[in-house]
């Protein structure tokens, strides 16, 4: 079974361009979560969805930073313009959203790693 | 606010047992999650605590204790492959509820 699939796994772009990170959610996971790794700041939650909807955003640095999730197996990530602040890896997860009283396991793509120059 | 401390750093031999701990203050509490993180990979699920005890699995075990804001994570006959780092992740309770904030991680060195 494949996990979370994320593209492109490795990108170096100039400051000021777009950059557009992909996801695909493990098929049939119903949450899927946006992260962003840094020596100095760790694994930060920047949005997440369920069913497709964004639930949490608080996470999103700024108006440069906007995730989509047209349907149940993709979403994207988008920073316009980028920054060399940015740089960062970049990690999609899934999980099937349980019951109350339960919990879900998310699985973690293998990250994409953004340098902006 | 929400705040995770662990240990920045820690160094243990091969064969040995070692212990990372973890505290959280958090608005809400709704289970604590261990991770494990290879350099260069994805955070892979270890453990998950709701309520309080020891939760065994193999060679990892992970305790909680709610009252106390307090978890641990122990490592037991270590072998290198452990080397790794370590992230303590905690679950609030709300609306909410998959949401986790995470620790900034304990990379444990296991040496020969």
């Amino acid at each position: 079974d494949a996990g979370v699939i994320q593209s492109p796994r490795h990108e170096v772009t100039e400051m000021g361009q777009e950059v557009t990170l992909r996801c695909k959610p493990i098929s049939g996971h119903n949450s899927l979560f946006w992260y962003r790794q840094t020596m100095m700041r760790g694994l930060e939650l920047l949005i997440y969805f369920n069913n497709n909807v964004p639930i949490d955003d608080s996470g999103m640095p700024e108006d440069r930073f906007s995730a989509k999730m047209p349907n149940a197996s993709f979403s994207t990530l988008k920073i316009q313009p980028s920054e060399p602040r940015d740089s960062a890896v970049y990690f999609c997860a899934s999980s099937q959203r349980q019951g109350t009283g339960t919990y879900e396991t998310q699985y973690f793509g293998p990250g994409t790693r953004l340098l902006v120059l | 606010g929400q705040n995770i401390d662990q240990p920045t750093e820690m160094t243990a031999t091969e064969g040995a047992i070692v212990q990372i701990n973890c505290t959280y203050q958090t608005s809400g509490f709704n289970g604590l999650f261990w991770y494990q993180q290879h350099a260069g990979e994805a955070p892979t699920f270890l453990s998950y605590n709701v309520l309080d005890g020891l939760e065994e699995k193999g060679r990892f075990s992970s305790f909680l204790s709610r009252s106390k804001g307090y978890s641990y994570l122990l490592l037991k006959e270590l072998q290198m492959k452990d080397s790794a780092s370590y992230l303590c992740a905690v679950r609030s309770k709300g609306g909410a509820t998959n949401k986790l904030i995470f620790g900034t991680g304990t990379l444990l060195a296991v040496q020969p």
